[in-house]
């Protein structure tokens, strides 16, 4: 098994600009997360989901964000407009059942200039 | 208000000497823990984790002990290995929830 695939791993993009994040959760893998990094906040949730469903979206820092995923072999989270507060590494992770250890992607590190 | 801490940004140990990294919790409710292990570049791996039914939980090199009257829990590595330099997170979630809590984590330097 290949892991959590996310794309891009880099990604630098203009303030105003719209930025989507994608991310490949492992084959099995019913729940999926969005986290983000910062040295302020250190690892955050975001949204996460439940065969295909949004759970819990209480971490989503507003409006700007949000996170879809269409089947369960797919998510993606976009930021439109983006800002320069936005950068981050953000991960993506998997996880079969509650309670069991999250796979975690490599991430992708975003800046917004 | 961070909900889940770990009060020691950094940490070395000599190898072949125990490293124990600690972490606090103010939210009474939350009751699994888990501890992630992230190297540069990649994202955290999943190391070890704890029911707070239990007081103590062992994967080979690895403890990890609970005291729930004090909110604390730890991480034992014994024998420390070079390799196990790390930045370790502690994670705790409440209910049988999956919105996991991260402490900030600690820089975990085993010098050889």
């Amino acid at each position: 098994d290949a892991g959590v695939i996310q794309s891009p791993r880099h990604e630098v993009t203009e303030m105003g600009q719209e930025v989507t994040l994608r991310c490949k959760p492992i084959s099995g893998h019913n729940s999926l997360f969005w986290y983000r990094q910062t040295m302020m906040r250190g690892l955050e949730l975001l949204i996460y989901f439940n065969n295909n469903v949004p759970i819990d979206d209480s971490g989503m820092p507003e409006d700007r964000f949000s996170a879809k995923m269409p089947n369960a072999s797919f998510s993606t989270l976009k930021i439109q407009p983006s800002e320069p507060r936005d950068s981050a590494v953000y991960f993506c992770a998997s996880s079969q059942t509650r309670g069991i250890e999250a796979f975690f992607g490599q991430g992708t590190r975003l800046t917004v200039v | 208000d961070q909900q889940v801490k770990q009060n020691s940004p950094s940490l070395s140990v000599q190898e072949g000497r125990i490293s124990i990294l600690n972490c606090d919790y103010t939210n009474s409710m939350f009751d699994y823990f888990l501890w992630y292990k992230k190297y540069p570049a990649e994202g955290p791996t999943f190391l070890i984790s704890i029911s707070s039914i239990k007081d103590k939980n062992e994967d080979g090199r690895f403890t990890v002990f609970l005291n729930k009257s004090a909110k604390h829990l730890s991480l034992h590595i014994v024998p420390s290995q070079p390799g196990d330099s790390a930045v370790y997170f502690c994670a705790a979630s409440a209910f049988g929830g999956q919105n996991f809590v991260f402490g900030p984590g600690t820089r975990l330097s085993v010098l050889p």
